[in-house]
């Protein structure tokens, strides 16, 4: 059963300008982690940020960020700044110590 | 640290033969994953290894396909009788020692499939 739903195919942000991108888990275990990957044309899988399920602040790595509320159980991705070279596909991920699943990814675009 | 490297980057079979991938993880990890992603979508689990012994393997994972990984060291995956619909990329990746839910995963480039 799919534990991650990312519901943006696609987003498209203007260059300098922040945007979000959704991720919400569904989990009972009490301890998890949430990650965030960037998968540009080339194929790799570049990890981004984490946010441990009982981290109290938001994790922030450079110019992103996960907005975490645990109650709604989101972990949504904020990217400042954008560049041209934040064009890729976005992959969140849910670690239980036992599992770790993906969401079917955002593919985001960076218009100059 | 070399990263985790993958073999062969790319392989093209004909329907019915069997292949197999080779993953090396990073040296002082004792977590390796399979995953399979086709185009568009998230990467797909297909199994993990903790050092050697394998603890979990998806549902989807068909009997047609099998992974080892002796002296839980490199890991190989194995597809007989391969069918159009295997074609896709298989990732691996591997985590750190001791590695928990806080721990993320370092992936090789991959091994792109195609079936003809």
């Amino acid at each position: 059963a799919q534990k991650i739903t990312q519901t943006q195919p696609g987003m498209f942000v203007q260059e300098k300008e922040a945007v979000t991108l959704d991720c919400t888990y569904d989990t009972s275990d009490p301890s998890y982690g949430l990650f965030w990957y960037k998968q540009p044309s080339s194929g790799e899988m570049i990890f981004l940020i984490y946010q441990g399920s009982y981290d109290q602040q938001n994790a922030t790595e450079g110019r992103y960020s996960l907005n975490f509320q645990k109650a709604r159980k989101s972990a949504n991705l904020v990217i400042s700044a954008s560049q041209l070279g934040d064009s890729a596909m976005y992959f969140c991920g849910q670690n239980t110590g036992n599992q770790f699943y993906f969401g079917t990814g955002t593919s985001l675009t960076v218009i100059p | 640290d070399t990263g985790v490297s993958q073999d062969p980057r790319h392989k093209i079979t004909k329907r019915g033969q069997n292949v197999t991938f080779r993953c090396d993880p990073i040296s002082e990890h004792n977590r390796l994953y399979w995953y399979r992603q086709t185009l568009g979508q998230g990467p797909e689990f297909l199994t993990y290894f903790q050092n050697e012994a394998q603890l979990e393997k998806s549902r989807l994972l068909s009997d047609r396909f099998s992974a080892e990984r002796p002296k839980g060291s490199f890991s190989t995956l194995e597809i007989q009788r391969t069918e159009q619909g295997d074609s896709a990329m298989y990732l691996c990746a591997s985590s750190v020692r001791g590695s928990s839910y806080n721990s993320p995963l370092h992936f090789g480039n991959g091994t792109r499939l195609t079936v003809t």
